[in-house]
């Protein structure tokens, strides 16, 4: 079993839809936990980033984490074309290395 | 956020060439670096851990004399690619911790794409 579980997807949906991406993992002692975006053929870029369990809003992102049930979400609101990309959760206990689900590729249709 | 500058983005080399790529942070300083690897819809796969000044933490599988890391200082690191050959060709990635944030944040390069012939 491995540490973080990802659906591959691809997932699509069309414009403007709330999109909801997640990943569960199997380790109790992960804390910190990030969504990255990437583009094809480009860097992960940092979209959210959140210590322990709760909310934390920016713009049309929310990423929630629910460390009772090892569960982590990334909402789109308003989806936009321009979200198409793979989206990778990562996490970590502190100081060690992140470990990477395997991606989510979404796909918002015009 | 911190940028992290990637160099080259693309480069295609004979096999039994040796590729250097590049790794800077632009406005922070970077005591720790990390190099990834990444296969096509798979996702990354961390090779090894780089520290300013010291030698770099090689993940298990991967051959240290293969690839060569250098951290000569805080804004550069360097992944030499040894005689390469066509199983090297894949999607490399950097990235750095700014020292100044959370410790487990990391900021990624664009990548570079290796093909090897």
């Amino acid at each position: 079993q491995k540490e973080v579980e990802q659906d591959p997807g691809p997932l699509s949906v069309p414009e403007g839809a709330i999109v909801s991406l997640n990943c569960t993992y199997s380790n109790s002692a992960f804390q910190y936990f990030m969504w990255y975006r990437q583009y094809s053929r480009k860097g992960p870029e940092l979209l959210m980033y959140t210590y322990s369990s709760g909310n934390k809003e920016d713009g049309r992102f929310t990423a929630q984490v629910d460390k009772s049930s090892k569960y982590i979400s990334l909402f789109i609101r308003d989806s936009q074309p321009s979200d198409s990309a793979t989206y990778l959760c990562a996490m970590n206990t502190g100081f060690q290395k992140l470990v990477f689900g395997t991606g989510t590729r979404l796909l918002v249709s015009p | 956020g911190a940028v992290v500058s990637q160099h080259p983005s693309w480069v295609i080399c004979k096999s039994g060439t040796s590729v250097k790529i590049e790794c800077r942070s632009l406005d922070f300083q970077a005591t720790t670096m990390f190099w990834y690897r990444q296969f096509p819809k798979q996702s990354l796969m961390l090779m090894a851990t780089s520290n300013e000044g010291s030698k770099a933490t090689y993940e298990q599988g991967v051959e240290k004399d293969k690839f060569l890391i250098n951290h000569a200082s805080l804004t550069l690191s360097t992944l030499t690619v040894t005689s390469a050959h066509p199983e090297d060709s894949s999607f490399y990635i950097c990235s750095a911790r700014d020292f100044r944030e959370p410790k487990n944040i990391q900021y990624f390069g664009a990548g570079t794409r290796l093909s090897v012939l």
